[in-house]
């Protein structure tokens, strides 16, 4: 079985630009799920997708979307870029049943000056 | 909004003390208590799932309790070994399917 990973592992972006970053799911897994973790800071749930629709939503703006491909691999995009965005993205994949724990990926550092 | 605090922010221990922390939380409205460690430079790794009141969980010298009506689970370490150092992260799976992380324990196990 294949672990959780993302790309890239580093980010460097200018304030107003947009990102997309990419999450891989773990081998069987059909649940994806985004956080936000800034420094000093416990992960933030950004959402979640489930089958390829959005699931639940934590309180992040619009700007921050989302999609989840048929082979339950995802992307995190962020538009119109702001210096507080500067953060570590996790994604995490689970199976969609009670109680189930979720695995995560390395996360992708994002800067942005 | 769903607050999840830690205490310890940090702890420092010398090798082979046991050590506990606290997850608190103001609701029992949720269906899992999650606990992760979280080593530098590595991704978070699930320990436990905790969902009734009176849970006790085990693996190897870590083990955690959950005390829903009080609003509260402990994580113990019996033992402490250089190889524990990590963050410690509790996260309340919501009924909202969002999962809430507290701040996380630091913990720094001292050879």
């Amino acid at each position: 079985e294949t672990g959780v990973t993302q790309s890239p592992t580093h980010l460097i972006k200018t304030r107003g630009q947009q990102v997309t970053l990419r999450c891989s799911s773990q081998s069987g897994h059909n649940t994806v799920s985004w956080y936000q973790q800034a420094l000093g800071q416990g992960p933030q749930f950004i959402f979640q997708y489930y089958r390829e629709e959005e699931n639940g939503r934590g309180n992040f703006p619009p700007r921050f979307s989302g999609l989840q491909f048929p082979n339950y691999s995802s992307e995190l995009n962020v538009n119109a870029l702001e210096l507080d965005d500067s953060a570590l993205y996790l994604c995490a994949s689970s199976l969609k049943v009670a109680f189930h724990e979720q695995y995560f990926g390395p996360g992708t550092r994002l800067t942005v000056t | 909004i769903l607050n999840v605090e830690q205490s310890p922010q940090s702890l420092h221990v010398q090798e082979g003390d046991s050590t506990n922390f606290t997850c608190s939380f103001p609701s029992s409205n949720f269906y899992a208590l999650h606990w992760y460690r979280w080593e530098t430079a590595k991704s978070p790794e699930a320990l436990f799932v905790m969902t009734l009141n009176g849970d006790e969980k085990k693996k190897g010298r870590i083990s955690a309790t959950l005390n829903t009506k009080e609003g509260y689970s402990y994580l113990y370490i019996k033992g402490s070994q250089p190889e524990d150092s990590a963050t410690y992260l509790c996260a309340l799976e919501t009924s909202y399917d969002k999962v809430i992380f507290g701040p996380g324990t630091s913990l720094s196990v001292i050879p």
